[in-house]
């Protein structure tokens, strides 16, 4: 199973949006409705963002959102703040292969 | 809170057994919760190892399944992971998570295992 594609990159402006796409397969993102995606900050552990491809677990603000669309997911992030600077993996539920990562998107604030 | 700590040597020879275990607080292992195990070669993305579910059900990532054995010690409450016959391409940053069905709010920090001779 192979990993699913991301920007290696995207960058925006504070309050700015920005979109990272996460294309799959119909064997993985296609097929299913369980995409993750994760916000990482170098040196700490990874943080939940997004659920079942739009759901946003609480304390997670509302200026991130995902979507789906075919076999390419999304996660938007509106009003970019510095904060919001890290890496970001998407995650597919891939049945008999368990799950797949993205190659992850670097998220710089300019 | 959940918190999670991986912990294991850091250093682990070819054709060796590389054992990780990781330390659960917050929750109790025996939780209606999925246990799971993740690495990150130097470089790379990131890779799904395998999970185990609190009533004993196991699900390993196929190109690994030959290798891997994920087990759950309730008196201790952790869980571990064990990669037979390592090479240098089982070098990588080994964390352990946990959550609910297809998602994982909770990490561990990491712990870097090297296989070298």
């Amino acid at each position: 199973q192979s990993a699913l594609t991301q920007p290696r990159s995207v960058s925006g402006s504070p309050g700015q949006s920005v979109t990272i796409s996460c294309t799959g397969t119909s064997s993985d993102v296609g097929a299913y409705n369980y995409v993750s995606w994760y916000q990482h900050h170098p040196g700490k552990a990874p943080k939940l963002m997004i659920y079942d491809v739009s759901q946003r677990p609480s304390g997670v603000p509302d200026r991130f959102s995902g979507s789906k669309s075919g076999d390419t997911a999304s996660l938007t992030i509106s009003g970019l703040q510095v904060e919001d600077e890290a890496d970001y993996y998407c995650c597919s539920y891939a049945g008999m292969y368990g799950y797949v990562f993205g190659s992850e998107t670097r998220v710089t604030v300019l | 809170q959940v918190q999670l700590q991986e912990s294991g040597p850091g250093l682990v020879k070819p054709s060796g057994t590389l054992t990780l275990t990781c330390a659960v607080s917050g929750d109790s292992i025996s939780s209606s919760n999925w246990w799971s195990w993740v690495r990150q070669p130097p470089g790379k993305g990131l890779e799904w190892i395998g999970e185990i579910y609190y009533r004993g059900l196991i699900n390993y990532n196929p190109s690994l399944k030959s290798r891997v054995t994920i087990s759950t010690d309730k008196s201790k409450n952790e869980f571990s992971l064990t990669v037979n016959s390592v090479t240098a391409a089982d070098t990588a940053v080994y964390r352990c998570a946990s959550g609910d069905f297809y998602q994982w709010p909770y990490w561990g920090q990491g712990t870097l295992v090297t296989v070298s001779s």
